[in-house]
């Protein structure tokens, strides 16, 4: 069965690290690629995604990510991070022959030291 | 952007009776709707894919009979947990689908809702 996996499950960082976030997924056709983030007490956003092109996705607030289909891996990275970053972070993917089921990952609380 | 609202945003019930949360799609119509489930600090897991004008998709070990979807119109669908228990108490999110162009196989999340069974 397809499966996503987060490897870290809580990551604590002071304010100014790097953060870089491991994805792997279970699936050997062509996949599209997401990460989401959840604050706390609101709702999920989209950070990113990738569909096809440059495997190197920019998005919202500083995060990028880097597909590496040989490693079947999705890392999510931001240079310098901040207080407010503070979050769960969820990476997803659906299967392109599946259209719209996405596969969630178990998540990473991120908790950013001020 | 792409809204989709729930209601409620929580609610507490008695054991035995039924609950139904309504997901609504703000600004833009939505064939698909999913509903997924979210434990305390774990991930959503999906339990179902709704289909506007047909019936739900359920995921393995998902009781349909206990869960039942009804998307009714391109912009609402809705759950209902029947004979609610304790352990039906969750998270319930649902997210929407817009059509396509720039947002094809993006979804879009509701705000969830907290159900408590008592």
């Amino acid at each position: 069965a397809q499966s996503v996996s987060q490897h870290n499950h809580h990551v604590i960082l002071s304010e100014a690290a790097s953060l870089e976030l491991g994805c792997n997924y279970s699936y050997g056709g062509t996949v599209n690629l997401f990460w989401y983030v959840q604050y706390p007490g609101q709702h999920l956003q989209l950070l990113l995604k990738y569909f096809s092109g440059d495997p190197l996705v920019k998005g919202i607030k500083g995060f990028e990510a880097e597909f590496i289909k040989s490693k079947f891996s999705f890392n999510l990275r931001k240079p310098s991070v901040q207080w407010s970053d503070t979050a769960e972070y969820f990476c997803a993917v659906a299967l392109y022959s599946s259209a719209s089921k996405i596969i969630f990952g178990s998540g990473t609380r991120l908790s950013i030291r001020p | 952007g792409a809204v989709v609202s729930q209601h409620p945003s929580w609610v507490i019930c008695k054991s035995g009776t039924s609950v139904k949360i309504e997901c609504r799609s703000l600004d833009f119509q939505a064939t698909t709707m999913f509903w997924y489930r979210q434990f305390p600090k774990q991930s959503l897991m999906l339990m179902a894919t709704s289909n506007e004008g047909s019936k739900a998709t359920y995921e393995q070990g998902v009781e349909k009979d206990k869960f039942l979807i009804n998307h009714a119109s391109l912009t609402l669908s809705t759950l209902t947990v029947t004979s609610a228990h304790p352990e039906d108490s969750s998270f319930y999110i649902c997210s929407a689908e817009p059509p396509g162009g720039e947002t094809y196989n993006e979804q879009f999340f509701g705000p969830g809702t907290r159900l408590t069974v008592l």
